[in-house]
């Protein structure tokens, strides 16, 4: 299986902040990459698919980069309600296995 | 509108079986990949597998294999996840999740965009 890396494990931060969330996979898996948001006894939302690419109706202080082992989470401007868990997920396993990182979460400060 | 509607919370003992289900509504439900996906209390996702209910083909992560069965009928539009003899350890929420193709210049990608709201499942002697 291909192990996905997050970093931190947790951040505090506040309202206003620029956070980056990384994430590394143990083989390169070109922009076969997501990122999904978790809140307390939600479901998953995905957030950013190909690695870069904003899911529609997802606002557009989110966003992505990377390719191939190293990719970024970004959210430019911290707000109330992005206050929750990220999660990394490749989706490049030929045998379709797409593992998560650990996760992510962000607390206020 | 497109959702993916999962079975109520269990309470199980140690041994029995159980199968959960997801029923899809408003797409196409033999036309996308569904996958399995564990969340241990306060921990976090696992991926367990994937099927595709046009064909029933079935992918099982390593750490799953031999331990679940997922299974569909797509003739109701619904995935199963099921257990033949539960432990204490399988206590934990499970999620279903829809995997949509993004056509994008060279590749074609993948992102799990619509998931169900995720089954409770309590195993307790």
């Amino acid at each position: 299986d291909i192990q996905m890396t997050q970093s931190p494990s947790s951040l505090s931060t506040s309202v206003g902040d620029r956070v980056i969330i990384t994430c590394r996979a143990s083989q390169s898996i070109n922009k076969f990459l997501n990122w999904y948001q978790q809140k307390p006894g939600k479901a998953p939302k995905l957030l950013i698919y190909a690695a870069s690419s904003l899911q529609s109706g997802v606002p557009s202080r989110f966003s992505g980069s990377g390719s191939g082992t190293d990719f970024t989470l970004t959210i430019s401007s911290l707000q109330p309600e992005d206050f929750a868990t990220y999660y990394c997920q490749q989706s490049y396993s030929s045998s379709y296995s797409y593992t998560f990182g650990q996760g992510t979460k962000l607390e206020i400060k | 509108e497109v959702q993916l509607v999962q079975s109520g919370a269990e309470v199980k003992k140690p041994g029995e079986s159980l199968k959960i289900s997801c029923k899809g509504s408003g797409y196409r439900f033999t036309n996308f990949w569904i996958g399995w996906v564990r969340q241990m209390p306060g921990k976090g996702l696992e991926w367990m597998g994937i099927i595709y209910p046009g064909d029933s083909d079935t992918r099982y992560s390593p750490s799953f294999q031999g331990q679940v069965t997922i299974s569909a009928d797509k003739s109701i539009s619904t995935a199963y996840l099921q257990w033949s003899s539960l432990k204490a350890s399988d206590t934990a929420m499970y999620y279903c999740a829809r995997r949509s193709v993004y056509d994008l210049p060279l590749y074609n990608y993948y992102g799990m965009d619509v998931w169900g709201q995720g089954t409770a499942v309590t195993v307790s002697s």
